[in-house]
């Protein structure tokens, strides 16, 4: 089965922090996706990566940037962390057709 | 990306047959229909996806009008663990391959005793 992990389920981070948050795919896949869900407003793409150090912007990338050393691992950085980045926070990757989702990371910023 | 109009919450007795329909009447006609669930504090899950014709997978079947404006997810006997947020994409390409997804806000389906 395709392994799609998170580093934490819930985190809390205060103002001003600077916040990673990791994603682990065991599948070799080549795009991976960073999302973020709000109530009403649904899944909104935040940045995507089709390779190795190769990177897009998705429909919301203000206020974050993307690393992507390997391919098996695909970090969001929260440069400075602020309450209106308080989200849940959905990594996913794919090889053709199917995104497989990792289980959200619950961030609170206070 | 073409964008799609689902209905906020629909209800469906247990055993029934759950219509869960779609609009997306700008669709290219290079571009897919996907269909994606969430169940409660989980990640969204891949059901099935089409460009022209009627799909069927052992999860659910996708009917597509001729038109392709629009199309029905079919779950043929639902029951309470097919309660989740269902939502409809429409698959637009980008650079490098793959799949790029807009999600909407999707269908809440309660499946009830």
């Amino acid at each position: 089965d395709v392994k799609v992990t998170q580093s934490s389920r819930y985190l809390v981070k205060r103002t001003g922090e600077k916040v990673f948050l990791e994603c682990v795919q065991d599948m070799d896949h080549e795009n991976m996706f960073w999302y973020r869900q709000d109530p009403g407003l649904g899944l909104r793409l935040i940045y995507f990566s089709y390779d190795v150090k190769m990177k897009e912007k998705g429909d919301i990338p203000e206020g974050y940037s993307v690393s992507r050393e390997k391919k098996e691992r695909f970090s969001l950085i929260l440069e400075s962390a602020s309450t209106n980045q308080t989200s849940m926070y959905l990594c996913a990757s794919t090889l053709g057709y199917e995104q497989y989702f990792g289980p959200g990371t619950r961030l609170t910023v206070t | 990306d073409a964008k799609t109009t689902q209905p906020t919450s629909m209800d469906c007795a247990e055993g029934r047959a759950a219509n869960l329909p779609c609009n997306h009447s700008t669709i290219s006609g290079n571009e897919y229909v996907y269909w994606y669930r969430q169940i409660h504090s989980q990640g969204p899950q891949y059901i099935i996806h089409g460009l022209k014709n009627n799909e069927t997978n052992e999860m659910a079947s996708l009917i597509i009008t001729e038109d392709r404006k629009s199309s029905t997810l079919i779950l043929p006997h639902a029951t309470l663990r097919d309660t989740a947020v269902y939502y409809c994409i429409v698959r637009s390409p980008f650079t490098g391959g793959g799949n790029k997804l807009t999600f909407g806000t999707g269908t809440q389906l309660k499946v009830e005793l």
